[in-house]
């Protein structure tokens, strides 16, 4: 069981829709992180939370959009998608220390229409 | 940015043979790990070597990490069919972990 929980597991939006990932983590971490993997590819760093404060932005368009309300919790607002941006959305925690693995939820699989 | 590649980008083998995959990165590193990812859901965390190590195991696996080649390898021993998935190395550098290109491995009962 992964202590780090993602909803929805599966998500279609259209190119004008606005939506939210959501990530839950119950590690007691206080960095967390949104990865993005396309097919056959490794995943890519877009954002990273350190103490609930954005510390890390891969130069990720405007069309997304981090939050980090709690240290436990992460959401990724979408809106103005292209289909390009389907993909599988990975959230990941960690101590920020940097000292130890990361843990990661199952993923949002995203597909824009 | 991917920080490193690896080798081969595709393994496949019969149950009870050992699987070996390399992984190559370009910057100074605090720890390597290693990750599986099976049918593209979430990572799963395997095996972490600080940067003063140089060899670690954990069950069936063996990581070894050589900083002057910027290389490590991570071994399977007597795999199953269950470790059919894709395997990733990662480096930390402070704040970011950065995964390489991946290994698929198919095991063959």
């Amino acid at each position: 069981d992964t202590e780090v929980t993602q909803t929805p597991k599966h998500l279609v939006m259209g190119m004008t829709n606005k939506k939210s990932l959501k990530c839950e983590q119950h590690m007691g971490h206080r960095a967390m992180y949104w990865y993005k993997q396309k097919a056959k590819k490794p995943p890519e760093l877009m954002f990273v939370y350190s103490y609930e404060k954005l510390s890390i932005n891969e130069s990720v368009p405007s069309r997304f959009s981090p939050e980090c309300p709690n240290s436990s919790l992460l959401n990724l607002h979408l809106h103005a998608l292209q289909p390009e941006d389907s993909a599988l959305y990975l959230c990941a925690s960690s101590q920020p220390t940097g000292g130890g693995g990361y843990t990661f939820g199952s993923g949002t699989r995203l597909t824009v229409v | 940015s991917q920080q490193g590649e690896e080798d081969p980008q595709a393994l496949s083998i019969q149950e009870g043979e050992n699987a070996t995959m390399n992984c190559s990165y370009k910057t100074s590193i605090n720890n390597l790990q290693w990750y599986r990812q099976n049918s593209g859901r979430g990572l799963v965390h395997l095996i972490l070597i600080r940067s003063n190590e140089r060899e670690k195991h954990s069950g069936r696996l063996r990581v070894t990490l050589d900083t002057s080649k910027k290389s490590s390898s991570l071994l399977i021993t007597a795999s199953r069919a269950a470790d059919t998935a894709s395997y990733f190395c990662a480096t930390n550098s402070p704040r970011q972990l950065t995964f390489g290109s991946g290994t698929q491995l198919t095991v063959l009962p």
